[in-house]
């Protein structure tokens, strides 16, 4: 089962911040967070991914807790082509690279 | 990164028929999965494809219904046996390279069973 639960849904105006909860409260200190999102139609695609510091690369930054059980995954400048649905996943740092997805938060950028 | 190719994108099969759906990466790659994405749902996993041993499944699949190949690092194959309107579904292969972590995804393949 995943770890991860999210909002089934939210909504952002083009050009504002989207910042997009996750709730991982049984992670454990071997665990990275991860963050894809699948735009319709096509196969998920990486975002971002940290284990304890804050994260930052061309597409989102991700903030997690400093007791690690909750991240938000923020899109800074949301565009009508962020639009997807967004995937928080729990995956251990070795060992097995299964990524067991959750049920994900759409996320829907409004003109 | 991985560049993925799964054919064939889509398909429209007859119940009781099998579909062998492919994946070609474009580089060796040491760890592949199958995974099963139902109308309106998120992704659930059906199973690790192992180089030159039987696959690893996840609860609920079970090699007869879902036979999987992977004769080399780079190419897979899923089977789905025995077709009901209930395999309808997007199928997608997805890739982890050599010395990465992050998990590549192929387009799919959007299959309907009638």
């Amino acid at each position: 089962d995943a770890k991860t639960t999210q909002p089934p849904s939210m909504d952002c105006a083009e050009g504002r911040a989207a910042n997009l909860p996750c709730n991982h409260s049984t992670i454990s200190g071997n665990e990275y967070v991860y963050w894809y999102r699948q735009i319709h139609s096509q196969g998920p695609q990486y975002i971002i991914h940290g284990l304890k510091n804050n994260e930052t690369n061309e597409m989102a930054s991700l903030i997690i807790t400093e007791d690690r059980k909750s991240s938000t995954l923020i899109l800074p400048h949301a565009t009508l082509r962020d639009t997807a649905v967004y995937y928080c996943i729990v995956r251990p740092t070795s060992g097995t690279y299964k990524y067991i997805f959750g049920t994900g938060t759409r996320l829907k950028v409004l003109a | 990164s991985a560049v993925i190719s799964q054919k064939p994108s889509r398909d429209i099969c007859q119940r009781g028929t099998s579909l062998t759906i492919q994946c070609q990466v474009d580089s060796q790659v040491t760890m592949m999965f199958w995974y099963r994405q139902q109308p309106g749902q998120s992704l659930t996993l059906i199973a690790t494809a192992n180089q030159g041993s039987e696959a690893t499944y996840e609860s609920g699949f079970v090699i007869d219904k879902f036979p999987i190949s992977r004769p080399n690092l780079t190419f897979s194959t899923l089977t789905v046996s025995n077709m009901s309107p209930e395999d309808s579904s997007i199928y997608l292969c997805s890739v982890v390279t050599f010395g990465g972590e992050k998990l590549f995804f192929g387009s799919g393949t959007q299959l309907s069973v009638l």
